[in-house]
């Protein structure tokens, strides 16, 4: 089983609709948790962290569920420009400064 | 804005060159990461170093090397490049305290093409 699992979509979603995915993650001590955005042959960049009792940043809401370990990203009022491949990160197992990356979602938001 | 810069942006190259690819960031972050990305496919770390002279491989089997004399730099050298490194070479850093604080910031990427 990977560390982390991402369904790597695309999710095709209208413009102005909200879209929600999950990601889950197997180690159970992990603590560091963060969503990046990656657009196509760009580099990651930060769009969250996830901390215990939920976050939200605008339009984005980031949730934690630690019991079924699990992340979670929504996105509301979606905009052409939230297009791009969502990352999940967790912290790794074996060393809390290393970090185990998701294969990523694709979200397309389409007018 | 982060402040982690890498250099060059592209290299295209033939078999058997050494080549460099630096990496400097102004953060004076402790922690600094090599990954490697082909087109669609997720990240794998090749180099981590937790600071000054400490240097570990990381999951992917790499013929590249690192060094780390100062905080701010981290190049990564192949002696002899090959197709086969053909990717999109990633270096981030982060400051390395546990928690939510723990972010890594990268920089823009070295799309290396090995001919």
């Amino acid at each position: 089983r990977k560390e982390v699992e991402q369904d790597p979509g695309p999710f095709n979603v209208p413009e102005g609709a909200t879209v929600a995915f999950n990601c889950t993650y197997s180690n159970s001590a992990s603590q560091s948790f963060f969503w990046y955005r990656q657009d196509c042959r760009k580099e990651p960049k930060l769009l969250m962290s996830v901390y215990s009792s939920g976050n939200e940043d605008g339009r984005f809401t980031a949730q934690l569920n630690r019991a079924s370990q699990y992340i979670s990203l929504l996105i509301r009022d979606s905009k052409l420009s939230d297009s791009a491949t969502y990352l999940c990160v967790v912290n790794r197992a074996d060393s809390w400064g290393k970090f185990q990356f998701g294969a990523g979602t694709q979200v397309v938001v389409t007018p | 804005e982060a402040d982690i810069y890498q250099t060059p942006r592209y290299l295209v190259i033939g078999t058997g060159k050494k080549i460099t690819l630096e990496c400097s960031q102004t953060m004076g972050h402790d922690k600094m990461y090599w990954y490697q990305q082909d087109p669609g496919m997720e990240l794998h770390l090749i180099h981590y170093s937790y600071g000054v002279n400490s240097t570990e491989k990381g999951d992917l089997s790499s013929e590249s090397t690192v060094s780390r004399i100062r905080t701010e730099h981290f190049p990564l050298t192949l002696e002899s490049a090959r197709p086969s490194h053909t990717s999109q070479y990633l270096c981030a850093s982060s400051r390395g305290t546990s928690g939510s604080y723990n972010e890594q910031f990268f920089g823009p990427g070295t799309r290396l093409t090995v001919l």
